[in-house]
């Protein structure tokens, strides 16, 4: 079965402090894809990364890093010295890329961060 | 033009009404997505269209009708609509290949804010 898994509902953070997003997933496909996606208050999924399953190299654009690591089935994401600009609900997603490829994403319940002055 | 725009942004309908949701892509994508996000579940997986030919229904009520004229446009026919039905209804697009990577990350309108009454 396909399953992701945000367990952190909200979190709020004080600005400059760092903070982690964590994201778990299940699958049975052994080529599969992990994106995160922001949502500001206005609505729109903002794309942030894509992860492929073969490629387990971490990865980090500015104050935002990402930890892939299958052992545990993990995809978590940091935000370094955070900004109120930050403050939106953050989405992890799955896609399975087997022989039914469709393209679709299996979303987690999202983080609802908030980053205060 | 922005990648993905869908209209209206903002609807509200009568249970008897018959409105459309339009979604339009400027990206040469292959695929495209209907998404609901309500206040209380998470982003929910409507239809996937495949090179225009339909290949997911995710066991959607009949009174919603997807209709993919070419691969650039997405359109969600609403009728007889119930209050739950009120949310936010995102479309989306990606492109799908053969080789890898096998999927690309999908790309998000805005959203229509739907308010069933």
């Amino acid at each position: 079965a396909q399953k992701v898994t945000q367990a952190q509902t909200e979190i709020s953070v004080v600005e400059k402090e760092d903070v982690t997003l964590d994201c778990v997933y299940e699958t049975r496909d052994t080529t599969y894809y992990l994106f995160w996606y922001k949502q500001p208050p206005s609505g729109e999924l903002v794309f942030l990364i894509r992860r492929n399953s073969f490629d387990e190299q971490n990865e980090i654009s500015g104050r935002y890093s990402w930890n892939f690591q299958k052992s545990t089935s993990s995809f978590n994401f940091t935000i370094t010295a955070s900004q109120v600009v930050d403050s939106a609900v953050y989405f992890c997603a799955l896609s399975e890329a087997g022989s039914s490829n469709t393209g679709k994403l299996i979303f987690g319940q999202g983080t609802t961060l908030q980053v205060k002055p | 033009e922005t990648g993905v725009t869908q209209t209206p942004r903002h609807l509200v309908m009568g249970m008897t009404n018959k409105k459309s949701l339009k979604c339009e892509q400027h990206l040469g994508h292959n695929a495209m997505y209907w998404y609901k996000q309500s206040a209380k579940k998470p982003l929910e997986l409507m239809f996937v269209y495949n090179f225009k030919e339909q290949t997911e229904n995710n066991s959607v009520p009949s009174r919603f009708s997807p209709e993919c004229p070419n691969s650039s446009h997405l359109f969600l026919h609403l009728h007889t609509l119930q209050p739950e039905d009120s949310a936010l209804y995102l479309c989306a697009s990606s492109q799908l290949g053969w080789d890898l990577p096998r999927v690309t990350e999908a790309f998000f309108g805005q959203g229509t804010r739907l308010t069933v009454v």
